[in-house]
């Protein structure tokens, strides 16, 4: 079946820049995304890529996505401490049901 | 406008007992997705809904669980009777329609916990 695969843990000094990889398994994945979610709170979008692109940048963020080795990053400019969170990779064919990777637990320090 | 919300945020349970889990999506939006985090892993689908009718049940763990959307608004998920592998994080996201890039938009999610 589908499978989405991330690091568990990331640990980056303040005004660093964060990247956090996944890769993912499924080649007719459409959609592929980057949710945060920080403690109490549901997860949010914080942007996504479709499949016949190769880079986004939106403000700190920047996604890669290459698909020929199925691997997308999502990279955070000048990283702060509210920043620190749970990253979710996920993938979906069309608007159809998200795959999520474990997430990555993003831990910024001054 | 208001978000998703679900209620209760937590839920300890014991082990034969029956929970009900209650989602209601952003007003107007036809899509309702169930998710589940257990600890640690991924979150994982478990159904989605398009108004009152399941699309797509086929993450449903077993038939232990029952999801209802009454009239195509709020929906509950009961777990009956649960288990302590039930245990995680429930959450429910929903989404205007599937005809193009819409965003699914995520609750805050019920925390169960079966002891």
């Amino acid at each position: 079946g589908e499978d989405v695969e991330q690091s568990l843990f990331l640990s980056v000094r303040e005004g660093d820049s964060s990247v956090i990889n996944c890769t993912y398994t499924d080649s007719s994945s459409t959609y592929l995304y980057w949710y945060k979610q920080e403690p109490g709170a549901g997860l949010q979008l914080l942007t996504y890529i479709f499949s016949n692109m190769d880079m986004k940048q939106d403000q700190r963020l920047t996604v890669l996505l290459n698909k020929k080795d199925k691997h997308l990053s999502l990279r955070i400019a000048d990283t702060q401490t509210g920043d620190s969170a749970i990253y979710f990779c996920g993938t979906s064919y069309n608007t159809d049901k998200l795959i999520f990777g474990t997430g990555t637990r993003l831990q910024v320090f001054p | 406008e208001a978000g998703v919300t679900q209620f209760p945020s937590h839920s300890v349970i014991e082990k034969g007992q029956t929970v009900t889990l209650r989602c209601d999506p952003i007003s107007g939006h036809d899509n309702l997705y169930w998710y589940r985090r257990v600890m640690g892993k991924e979150i994982k689908f478990l159904l989605h809904f398009v108004k009152e009718s399941k699309q797509d049940e086929s993450g449903m763990p077993n038939n232990r669980f029952l999801a209802e959307r009454t009239g195509g608004t709020y929906s509950t998920l009961k777990v009956q009777p649960a288990e302590l592998e039930d245990s995680g994080v429930y959450f429910c996201a929903s989404s205007t329609g599937t005809s193009a890039y819409n965003e699914q938009f995520f609750g805050p999610g019920t925390r169960l916990t079966v002891l």
